[in-house]
C-alpha cells in the first residue's frame, strides 16, 4: 500500500518568514495530494490540494508543488502569521480512493 | 455547508466496556471513514464504508467494528475497550466519484479515555 513520509515533525518560524513542509510518497499510481490544517482543538480542514497533472498550485500565501518523478510534494507558506500555527497533514491518494496521511507537522509561528 | 457531527466530544469508559461512537453527516455522502489520531502518528484509518451496510478494514481494525445501517450514520464500536484504545477518534465523509470530489470533511472528534 501507499506510504507517506512527512518532514519536519515540528517547525518553528518567526512571523513573516516562509515555512516549507515536505512529503514523499511510495505509490507511483497516486494522483491526488491534499493538505489539511488542524488548529488546536479543531477538526482538520482542507487548505489546498493538487492533482498529478499539475506541477504547482497557489492560493494567496500558500502553494503546493509536486514532483512526480521524485514522488514528493511540498507545502509552502509565505509571510507566516501567528494564525498559521497549527498541525498540517499531507496525504496521497491513488487507485484505492482512500488517502494515506503523513504523520503531521506542528508549525509554530512566533510573533 | 457540509456538516459532520459526532455524538460526544469527550468520553470516559472503563476497561472491558462496550463503547459506541456515532457519526452523522448531512450531505448524502456515500463514503464515511473512522480515523484514530495519536500524537506523532498522524491519522490512521480504522474502517471505512462506501455504502450502506458495506465496510472495509483500514490499517488498524483490530479491536474495532463498525456499523452502517443508514447512509448518514456510521458507528464505531469498541467491543471490549482497552487502555491502549485511549485516543482521539475522528470521523470523516466524502462523496463518491472522481475529479473534484475528493475533499474529506471531518467531524469535531471524540476524545476517548479508557481507564
Amino acid at each position: 500500500g501507499e506510504n507517506v513520509e512527512q518532514h519536519p515533525s515540528t517547525l518553528s518560524v518567526q512571523e513573516g518568514d516562509s515555512a516549507v513542509i515536505k512529503c514523499t510518497y511510495s505509490d507511483s499510481a497516486s494522483n491526488y495530494f491534499p493538505w489539511y490544517k488542524q488548529e488546536l482543538g479543531k477538526r482538520p480542514q482542507l487548505i489546498i490540494d493538487i492533482r498529478s497533472n499539475v506541477g504547482e498550485k497557489k492560493d494567496q500565501r500558500i502553494a503546493v508543488t509536486l514532483n512526480k518523478t521524485a514522488k514528493h510534494f511540498s507545502l509552502h507558506i509565505t509571510e507566516t502569521q501567528p494564525e498559521d500555527s497549527a498541525v498540517y497533514f499531507c496525504a496521497a491518494r491513488g487507485g484505492s480512493y482512500i488517502p494515506t496521511f503523513g504523520r503531521g507537522t506542528s508549525l509554530i509561528v512566533h510573533p | 455547508d457540509v456538516k459532520v457531527t459526532q455524538s460526544s466530544r469527550y468520553l470516559v469508559k472503563r476497561t472491558g466496556e462496550k463503547v459506541f461512537l456515532e457519526c452523522v453527516q448531512d450531505m448524502d455522502h456515500e463514503n464515511m471513514f473512522w480515523y484514530r489520531q495519536d500524537p506523532g502518528l498522524g491519522l490512521r484509518l480504522i474502517y471505512f464504508s462506501y455504502d450502506v451496510k458495506m465496510k472495509e478494514k483500514g490499517d488498524i481494525p483490530e479491536g474495532y467494528s463498525v456499523s452502517r445501517e443508514k447512509k448518514e450514520r456510521f458507528s464505531l464500536i469498541l467491543e471490549s475497550a482497552s487502555t491502549n484504545q485511549t485516543s482521539m477518534y475522528l470521523c470523516a465523509s466524502n462523496p463518491s466519484g472522481n475529479y473534484g470530489t475528493d475533499t474529506q470533511y471531518f467531524g469535531p472528534g471524540t476524545r476517548l479515555t479508557v481507564l
